[in-house]
């Protein structure tokens, strides 16, 4: 079975700074996706920024990048020039890339305020 | 733009009742999946549903059943409430399955059932 941990409850950070969160998995697929996404106080699952494993390339959306090392399996999440709309808590997910398994599996999330 | 929808948006019930909540899918999307959100946990995953069919199931007992209709729309329901099964329980649409890794799986801002 798939795990994943991200190991920093809560996070702060100055607007206009860089934050990262952390998260590692734990797998022996060798294909899957990663995400990282966000829920505001409406609790809507937000999704910021997704990442095959296959693919070398850290994915970059915006302001959002990730830091994939497949071997460390580890998927952490940058986010530059932090706004205020950022403050929200943010989950790491895995998914297998197996046909049939769509489940995704959540960290227990990050709690990230952002100070003015 | 109709998201995912979800009905109601707070209930309350009594340990030992039966509940049934409501799910709409985005427009466009055929599969849905339902989520357990337990206080300061990520979501489980419960099941998936495409084609009036359970595709997958997690780790949850037969207490839990749900049911697609043929609009897509869906209901889980659950029999003899424990008050452990307080949570916010979540829905995720999504259409073509590649199109979900792509643009990830829509969620709506789920039901908060209390068990008391």
């Amino acid at each position: 079975a798939q795990t994943v941990t991200q190991s920093q409850p809560e996070m702060s950070v100055q607007e206009a700074e860089t934050v990262t969160l952390s998260c590692t998995y734990d797998t022996s697929e060798s294909d899957y996706y990663l995400f990282w996404y966000k829920q505001p106080p409406s609790r809507q699952m937000i999704l910021v920024i997704r990442q095959e494993a296959y693919k070398q390339q850290n994915a970059t959306e915006n302001r959002f990048s990730v830091n994939f090392q497949k071997a460390a399996k580890s998927f952490s999440l940058k986010i530059s020039d932090s706004q205020l709309g950022d403050a929200a808590m943010y989950f790491c997910a895995y998914r297998s890339a197996n046909f049939g398994n769509e489940k995704l599996t959540f960290g227990t999330g990050t709690r990230l305020t952002i100070i003015p | 733009d109709a998201g995912v929808t979800q009905s109601p948006t707070h209930l309350i019930k009594t340990r030992g009742q039966q509940v049934t909540l409501r799910c709409s899918p985005k427009s466009g999307h055929d599969t849905v999946s339902w989520y357990q959100q337990a206080l300061g946990q990520g979501p489980q995953f419960i099941f998936q549903y495409y084609e009036e069919e359970e595709r997958q199931r997690g780790n949850f007992p037969d207490r839990f059943s749900g049911h697609q209709f043929p609009n897509y729309s869906s209901e889980l329901n659950v029999n003899a409430l424990l008050l452990g099964d307080s949570a916010l329980y979540l829905c995720a649409s999504r259409g073509l399955r590649m199109t979900a890794v792509r643009e990830g799986y829509t969620f709506g801002s789920g039901t908060r059932l209390t068990v008391v």
